[in-house]
């Protein structure tokens, strides 16, 4: 069964500075997806980025860029300019392939993320 | 662009009554999750639906079932509730075949009480 870890349940960051949010992962699987979606206070589950698992480039969003390293299983976030509404909860989530039915995610247990002004 | 819509958006019920939430996932998909999130939890997997047929089972307990209906459409039945039900109940869906991710909805928030 897959595992994602999330070992740090809460971190703090001053508007406008770099933030990085850590996440580690199991599987047997050589394919797979990985994700980090946002929660903020409305409880909206909002996808902020994916990586898919055979690509060796790190994605990237405008603010919000990745690195992935798959032999390690570790699969950060970093937030770059963080601003006031980037305060939310953060989940690192693991997915199979997307193809076919069986592509429910498992979530790890989630960082709240709080920015300073 | 069409959203997955969830009804109702809050419910409050009692112990031991019944609860009835529905899923309307987007046009054209086929795959519907149900997720199930405890306050301060991560969302954990329910039930999922492919072509009105169960595709993958987990945490779901005996007292709640689940259809997919013709039109797609996916009702999250929980009988006997308990105050531990008390959740934020999400369902996402998607086109099986697409290679993308599932998209969510906003969510049916249950309160037992």
């Amino acid at each position: 069964a897959q595992t994602v870890t999330q070992s740090q349940p809460e971190m703090s960051v001053q508007e406008a500075e770099t933030v990085t949010l850590s996440c580690t992962y199991d599987t047997s699987e050589s394919d797979y997806y990985l994700f980090w979606y946002k929660q903020p206070p409305s409880r909206q589950m909002i996808l902020v980025i994916r990586q898919e698992a055979y690509k060796q480039q790190n994605a990237t969003e405008n603010r919000f860029s990745v690195n992935f390293q798959k032999a390690a299983k570790s699969f950060s976030l970093k937030i770059s300019d963080s601003q006031l509404g980037d305060a939310a909860m953060y989940f690192c989530a693991y997915s199979p392939m997307y193809t076919g039915a069986n592509s429910k995610l498992t979530f790890g247990k989630g960082i709240t993320l709080s920015v300073r002004p | 662009a069409a959203g997955v819509i969830q009804s109702p958006r809050h419910l409050i019920k009692e112990k031991r009554e019944t609860a009835t939430l529905k899923c309307y996932p987007i046009p054209r998909h086929d795959t519907v999750y149900w997720y199930q999130q405890g306050p301060g939890q991560d969302p954990q997997f329910l039930i999922s639906f492919y072509e009105k047929m169960q595709s993958d089972k987990g945490s779901i307990p005996d007292r709640f079932s689940a259809q997919q209906f013709s039109d797609y459409h996916s009702e999250l039945n929980m009988s006997s509730l308990e105050l531990g039900d008390s959740a934020l109940y999400f369902c996402a869906s998607k086109k099986a075949d697409m290679n993308t991710e599932a998209f969510f909805g906003q969510g049916t928030r249950l309160t037992v009480v």
